[in-house]
């Protein structure tokens, strides 16, 4: 079985913090994503990876990047974290950047920020 | 924008009811449809997924139907059960791409 991990399921951190939200797939994937979810909007692409330190921006990038130095782990940073970046962020991760295949989701990290 | 629109935003539905949720999308490019089910504290996971070259795609209690002149697709739950209780997300993607455009999600909830 697929599994991805996500280092927090909650986090509270301040306004202006950095702050790190780590992912890690056990299935030599070679695509990973950020998303963040929230009420009423869905899941929201921040940013992806389809190789090591290989990135590319989601449809909400503004306010964040993200770090990919090894197949397995993929990273996503706040500079400095704003209240409106108080959601539930999802790690996904899929087999191959060139075939539609499914998508496997780690269970969440809700962040807060203060 | 949101290329991929969903309705109704929540369903409550009785044990053995049909549960109907649908999506309409824009981009005459996408050509993969999936749909995830998310529980509770959980991270969504493929429920079912169609290719536009078929019309409905069955797999025990769950449909997609899909509409390609309309650029519409649907998921039913037939029979539905409270354990389906879940936020439903239908996608998107282009041909030969791996990024997904989700839809706003719909929260079921089956009355026992």
């Amino acid at each position: 079985d697929v599994k991805v991990t996500q280092s927090s399921r909650y986090l509270v951190k301040r306004t202006g913090e950095k702050v790190f939200l780590e992912c890690v797939q056990d299935m030599d994937h070679e695509n990973m994503f950020w998303y963040r979810q929230d009420p009423g909007l869905g899941l929201r692409l921040i940013y992806f990876s389809y190789d090591v330190k290989m990135k590319e921006k989601g449809d909400i990038p503004e306010g964040y990047s993200v770090s990919r130095e090894k197949k397995e782990r993929f990273s996503l940073i706040l500079e400095s974290a704003s209240t409106n970046q108080t959601s539930m962020y999802l790690c996904a991760s899929s087999l191959s950047s060139s075939r539609q295949e499914t998508q496997y989701f780690g269970p969440g990290t809700r962040l807060l920020v203060l | 924008q949101q290329q991929v629109k969903q309705s109704p935003q929540s369903l409550i539905v009785q044990k053995g009811g049909i549960s109907i949720i649908n999506c309409a999308y824009e981009n005459t490019a996408f050509d993969y449809f999936p749909w995830y089910q998310q529980f509770p504290g959980k991270g969504p996971a493929l429920l079912i997924a169609i290719r536009p070259d078929v019309s409905e795609k069955k797999e025990g209690r769950f449909t997609i139907s899909f509409n390609k002149s309309a650029k519409q697709f649907s998921l039913h739950i037939m029979d539905s059960q409270p354990g389906d209780s879940a936020t439903y997300f239908c996608a998107a993607s282009m041909f030969g791409g791996s990024r997904l455009t989700f839809g706003e999600g719909t929260q079921l909830t089956v009355n026992p």
